[in-house]
């Protein structure tokens, strides 16, 4: 069965700080990943998406992927309490089919 | 402001009512998709439009049933509800088929729906 796992925390981390949050994926034909922001008791928001191998950088967030290693990442630097949420990692494969992670909590202190 | 429109935002219905919720886009996108949400779950897929015909039904009961008007709107149209489908339905759409590279989802704000 395709899975995405992602560790569901609470996550915390010091305002200022780097965020590291993780995905894992076990379909080594999952080819495009997504990564989504959502408070509570509101929609999912698209943060970015990444299907190259290697980084993918915007503001204050970086994407990263190993297709190798089936692994995908989300940094977000300098963090602020006001990206307390939780994260959504998805992948996507050529049947398109987007498997969900459970999500991450994180949680940013001032 | 997101792109993507839904209504209502909240809807309380009970279980031998009819109701309809409602989503609209404005982005040009060729697939839209209805999805469910349970509380500290992600979003589990019900429904995919691709060029305004049904693609995907994912086993969903029959009390839901998706209509597409035209290539902007999608309905989803409500009839004899179960307490457990309480949940928060979420529409969203994407430029091509979801899980493609650069096709990501484009969510509305979504519907809290409550059946008593």
């Amino acid at each position: 069965q395709k899975e995405v796992e992602q560790n569901s925390g609470p996550l915390s981390v010091p305002e200022g700080a780097i965020a590291s949050l993780n995905c894992t994926y076990s379909d080594r034909g999952s080819q495009s990943f997504f990564w989504y922001r959502q408070y509570s008791g509101k929609s999912p928001e698209l943060i970015m998406f990444i299907y190259s191998n290697g980084d993918k950088e915007d503001g204050r967030f970086t994407a990263q992927l190993n297709k190798a290693s089936q692994y995908v990442s989300l940094l977000i630097r300098d963090s602020q309490p006001s990206d307390s949420a939780t994260y959504l990692c998805a992948g996507g494969d050529s049947n398109y089919q987007l498997i969900w992670g459970a999500g991450t909590k994180l949680i940013i202190k001032p | 402001d997101t792109e993507v429109t839904q209504t209502p935002k909240h809807l309380v219905m009970g279980m031998t009512n009819k109701k309809s919720l409602k989503c609209e886009q404005h982005m040009g996108h060729r697939a839209m998709y209805w999805y469910k949400q349970k509380a500290k779950k992600p979003p589990e897929l019900m429904f995919v439009y691709s060029y305004e015909k049904l693609s995907i039904n994912e086993s969903v009961p029959s009390r839901f049933s998706p209509e597409c008007p035209n290539s902007s709107l999608l309905n989803l149209h409500l009839h004899a509800l179960q307490p457990e489908d309480s949940a928060l339905y979420l529409c969203a759409s994407s430029q091509d088929r979801q899980g493609m590279g650069n096709s990501p989802l484009h969510f509305g704000n979504g519907t809290r729906l409550t059946v008593t």
